[in-house]
């Protein structure tokens, strides 16, 4: 499976922007690049996916790097709410044994400050 | 509201027990995914199921089963062969699983716990 690589944690202040980053070097062609966070004692959320062109809605942004070995999550004002575990996942193209599952790494701690 | 339901919120299991753990959807997803989360780790998947009457074993399915009767409804069982089950559950569904392009919902999870 390709794996991402994500800073342990990040620490940001409340109304600023934050760039998460993720590293997947060895991303196939097909596969989409997701983000989900998980607040403490909650199910992951999904917060947003992209292939190959950057991505909005209405919580954040996804740029994609032009050889797709790497992206970042844009949060344009973080809140307080904002603070959790951000997940980047690769997600496997479904198909023949495939099932699409979600890989979960570590992800990075974002600690918002007032 | 649509979403997934998961209950109990907190399971505690006795030696030699098997518990089971409830999962329902009203977001008419095929797709239903049961995974576990150990302290300070990421998820890894147990079961999965496409369709109803359909499920397969992820990446850590020992002692652990399922049943997929109905599209609502996905329990899972953790069995006594199951030795180190205190962990927190996870129940997810999606429309389907063919396409990578589909995000996956959440409940808000079981905690186990050995007693």
């Amino acid at each position: 499976d390709a794996k991402t690589t994500q800073p342990n944690s990040m620490e940001s202040n409340e109304e600023e922007p934050v760039h998460l980053p993720c590293n997947h070097s060895t991303i196939s062609g097909t596969d989409y690049i997701h983000w989900y966070r998980q607040l403490p004692s909650q199910g992951p959320e999904y917060v947003i996916h992209g292939l190959t062109s950057n991505v909005n809605n209405r919580m954040a942004s996804l740029a994609i790097a032009e050889d797709r070995k790497s992206s970042t999550l844009i949060l344009h004002r973080a809140t307080l709410r904002d603070a959790a575990v951000y997940y980047c996942i690769l997600r496997l193209n479904a198909g023949g044994t495939s099932y699409g599952k979600l890989t979960f790494g570590q992800g990075t701690i974002l600690t918002v400050h007032p | 509201d649509g979403g997934i339901t998961q209950s109990p919120k907190y399971l505690f299991r006795k030696e030699g027990q098997n518990v089971t753990l409830s999962c329902e959807q009203n977001l008419n997803h095929d797709a239903m995914y049961w995974y576990r989360q150990d302290p300070g780790q990421g998820l890894r998947l147990i079961y999965y199921s496409q369709i109803v009457n359909d499920f397969q074993k992820g990446d850590i399915a020992e002692g652990y089963s399922v049943s997929r009767e109905k599209k609502e409804s996905f329990p899972l069982t953790v069995t006594s062969a199951q030795k180190n089950p205190t962990a927190f559950y996870l129940c997810a569904s999606s429309i389907g699983t063919a396409s990578s392009n589909q995000p996956q919902h959440f409940g808000d999870g079981t905690r186990l716990s050995i007693l």
